[in-house]
């Protein structure tokens, strides 16, 4: 089984500021099959990046994604009031699928 | 629009049995594997199992692998998850969604309690 682990567990950073998180797996994820998700309380998670750098449908190109192999990279460009939330990173590339534990974006 | 809707979610007692159902519209169904995810009250996602269009792939997560079954009707555009000697740390949301290069169609969940 891949682990992923998310790092910070926690980022305080202000609107218009860059945020940059990180996931790291235990083993390398099979061709780049390493997708983001964004979830706020109470909602159902939102698709943002899949294949490790491909932005899914609707989403704002302040969000990328970068990396391969065992390392892997969300960065948002400009928060937006709106971005602060909770993001996971899945990688779907072997089974079992695995999600990180999570990245929590805060108002600081 | 592209669509999941999920129910069955419930109070059950420990050991009980429980099944969900996830309704898909919007898209072609048989198409795509579909997928089971929970999340626990404060925590982080837990992926569960997948299932493919045709039925002839399915893979579970180690913590419910001999408790849980995915099943599908692709004529009732229908997934479903029939959860057997359920524990108290199986309450969560339970959330199914289309795989399709990650998990890019989400239900909105339903909330399953395992408690006496």
């Amino acid at each position: 089984e891949i682990v992923l682990t998310q790092s910070p567990g926690t980022l305080s950073l202000s609107p218009g500021e860059r945020a940059t998180l990180s996931c790291r797996a235990s083993q390398s994820v099979s061709s780049s099959y390493l997708a983001w998700y964004q979830q706020k309380p109470g909602q159902a998670p939102r698709f943002l990046i899949y294949g490790a750098s491909s932005r899914a449908t609707g989403i704002p190109d302040r969000f990328s994604g970068s990396g391969s192999g065992t390392d892997f990279t969300l960065t948002i460009s400009r928060l937006e009031p709106e971005d602060f939330a909770v993001y996971y990173c899945q990688q779907y590339g072997s089974s079992p699928w695995t999600f990180g534990q999570g990245t929590k974006v805060e108002i600081k | 629009q592209v669509q999941l809707v999920e129910s069955g979610g419930d109070l059950v007692k420990p050991g009980g049995s429980l099944r969900l159902s996830c309704a898909a519209s919007g898209f072609t169904f048989s198409d795509y594997y579909m997928s089971w995810i929970r999340q626990a009250p404060g925590k982080g996602l837990e992926w569960l199992s997948y299932i493919s269009g045709s039925s002839s792939a399915i893979y579970y997560a180690d913590s419910v692998k001999g408790r849980f079954t995915i099943s599908r009707d692709n004529a009732k555009n229908s997934l479903y998850l029939q959860m057997n000697s359920l524990r108290a740390e199986d309450t969560a949301v339970y959330y199914c969604a289309r795989a399709n290069y990650g998990l890019d169609v989400w239900g909105q969940g339903t909330t399953v309690t395992v408690s006496s």
